[in-house]
C-alpha cells in the first residue's frame, strides 16, 4: 500500500455543487494531514491542515479526518471554476520531519 | 516577504552537463526541503536540511544528485552528469518548523535532451 493515495480523477462537479476529495493513508503517515493546491504549471499551495479526528472548517473549504478508518477528505462547498487545480494530500509520520504526498487529484469545475 | 526563490525557473541542457539548480528559503526558516515532480512519479522528496545541516536525504535518486545548504539563505541541488530521465520540475520549499506548513517556490523546469 502507498503511503498516501489519491483518486488521479478528474473529477468533475457543476459550479456551486459540492466537490468532495478524498484520501487514504497508511500506518506510516498518521501523524498530521495537508491539502495543497496546485494550479497547471504552478506550485503548491497549502489550504488546510487537520491534525485531530473531526472536521475543519475555513470559508468554503472542510477538512475532515478519520484516523480509524484512515482516510481524510477535503470538501469544497459553492464550487467555483477558479477552483480547477490538482489537490494535493500529505501526510506526516511520527518519525522525522517529511511530508508524504499523494499523486493528487485533479478537479475539473465546469460554468 | 518574497517568498521561497528558485533559480533558473527553465534549464534546457544536453544529456552528459552538469546542472545546478538554487533556492533560497524564506528568511527565518530553518527546514529547507528539495521535492522533484513528474508525471509518472508525482512529487516526491529528495532531500531536507535543517539549520543548513542534510538531515535526510534517502530521496536522492543516484550518485548523480548532490544537494548543499552552505548557509541559511542559499542551498543547491545538483545534477551531474544529467540524463533525460532527470527532466521534471524541482521545487525548493522551506518552512520554521516541522510542524508547520512548507512555503514552495515556484520550481525550476528542467529538460535534458
Amino acid at each position: 500500500q502507498k503511503e498516501v493515495e489519491q483518486n488521479s480523477g478528474p473529477l468533475s462537479v457543476p459550479e456551486g455543487a459540492i466537490a468532495s476529495l478524498n484520501c487514504t493513508y497508511s500506518d506510516r503517515v498518521s501523524q498530521s494531514f495537508f491539502w495543497y493546491r496546485q494550479y497547471s504549471g504552478k506550485s503548491p499551495e497549502l489550504i488546510m491542515s487537520i491534525y485531530s479526528n473531526g472536521d475543519k472548517e475555513d470559508g468554503r473549504f472542510t477538512a475532515q479526518l478519520n484516523k480509524a478508518s484512515q482516510y481524510v477528505s477535503l470538501l469544497i462547498r459553492d464550487s467555483q471554476p477558479s477552483d480547477s487545480a490538482t489537490y494535493l494530500c500529505a501526510g506526516r509520520g511520527y518519525a522525522g520531519n517529511m511530508l508524504t504526498f499523494g499523486g493528487g487529484t485533479r478537479l475539473m469545475v465546469k460554468p | 516577504d518574497a517568498g521561497v526563490i528558485q533559480s533558473p525557473r527553465h534549464e534546457v541542457t544536453e544529456m552528459g552537463q552538469e546542472v545546478t539548480l538554487r533556492c533560497k528559503p524564506i528568511s527565518g526558516h530553518d527546514y529547507l526541503f528539495w521535492y522533484r515532480q513528474t508525471m509518472m512519479r508525482g512529487l516526491e522528496l529528495l532531500i531536507y536540511f535543517n539549520n543548513n545541516v542534510p538531515i535526510d536525504d534517502s530521496g536522492m535518486p543516484e550518485d548523480r544528485f548532490s544537494a548543499k545548504m552552505p548557509n541559511a539563505s542559499f542551498s543547491t541541488l545538483k545534477i551531474q552528469p544529467s540524463e533525460p530521465r532527470d527532466s521534471a520540475v524541482y521545487f525548493c520549499a522551506s518552512s520554521f518548523d516541522p510542524s508547520e506548513t512548507q512555503y514552495f517556490g515556484p520550481g525550476t523546469r528542467l529538460l535534458v535532451l
